[in-house]
């Protein structure tokens, strides 16, 4: 069985701040992969980003970055400069060879950011 | 358009009650999911299915059915809707291959009285 931890419930910054939102997961397949989902206010669900486990490459997408270290199994989403328009519930998902694309969610994080 | 989409997007209704849910892709997908949202547990499986003549059961499928009429529609059923199945429901698709990115649905907020 597979489990996603985002310890961070809710999480308050002010416009051009740099955040994190923190990932931990736990599986016992050596072969997984990881995503970060958005939802937006308007309540649909934006996929940002897949890792394969094999890949322990950092990710850098404009303002996001993405940090993957399998020593402490976590996945953890950097928003630098932070705007009004990054508001939103994100979500880290983790599947396995195993489990098909059968995705397992954490309990997601909800970014508010102040002007 | 969209290429997921579910309707109804708003649901009301009383314990007791059949409640279908239903979802439509133009992405060509064969793979097709339901979810609901509740809030602090993110999102939880109900059922998927890979192809037209395949379903399975998710995490959550106890008080719930689906039917795969076509690759194209994938309904969700509450057969007696209870008050702990109020959520947000999610429909997703994803092509065929290993963990392949999920495109999610609108989604669709029932509440159960």
């Amino acid at each position: 069985a597979q489990k996603v931890t985002q310890a961070q419930t809710e999480i308050s910054v002010v416009e051009k701040e740099d955040v994190t939102l923190d990932c931990v997961y736990e599986t016992r397949d050596t072969t997984y992969y990881l995503f970060w989902y958005k939802q937006p206010p308007s309540g649909e669900l934006v996929f940002l980003i897949r890792r394969n486990s094999f890949d322990e490459q950092n990710e850098i997408s404009g303002r996001y970055s993405w940090n993957f270290q399998k020593s402490t199994s976590s996945f953890n989403f950097t928003i630098t400069a932070s705007q009004v328009v990054d508001s939103a519930v994100y979500f880290c998902a983790l599947t396995t060879d195993n489990a098909g694309n059968m995705l397992t969610f954490g309990g997601g994080t909800r970014l508010m950011v102040k002007p | 358009d969209a290429d997921v989409t579910q309707t109804p997007r708003n649901r009301i209704t009383k314990t007791g009650k059949r409640i279908m849910l239903e979802c439509s892709q133009t992405k060509g997908h064969d793979r097709m999911y339901w979810y609901r949202q509740d809030p602090g547990l993110g999102l939880r499986l109900i059922y998927y299915s890979f192809d037209v003549k395949d379903i399975n059961k998710g995490e959550i499928s106890d008080g719930y059915s689906v039917s795969r009429q076509a690759q194209a529609k994938f309904s969700l059923s509450l057969e007696s809707a209870i008050p702990n199945q109020t959520a947000l429901y999610f429909c997703a698709t994803s092509d065929t291959g290993l963990a392949l990115e999920q495109f999610f649905g609108p989604g669709t907020r029932l509440t159960v009285l």
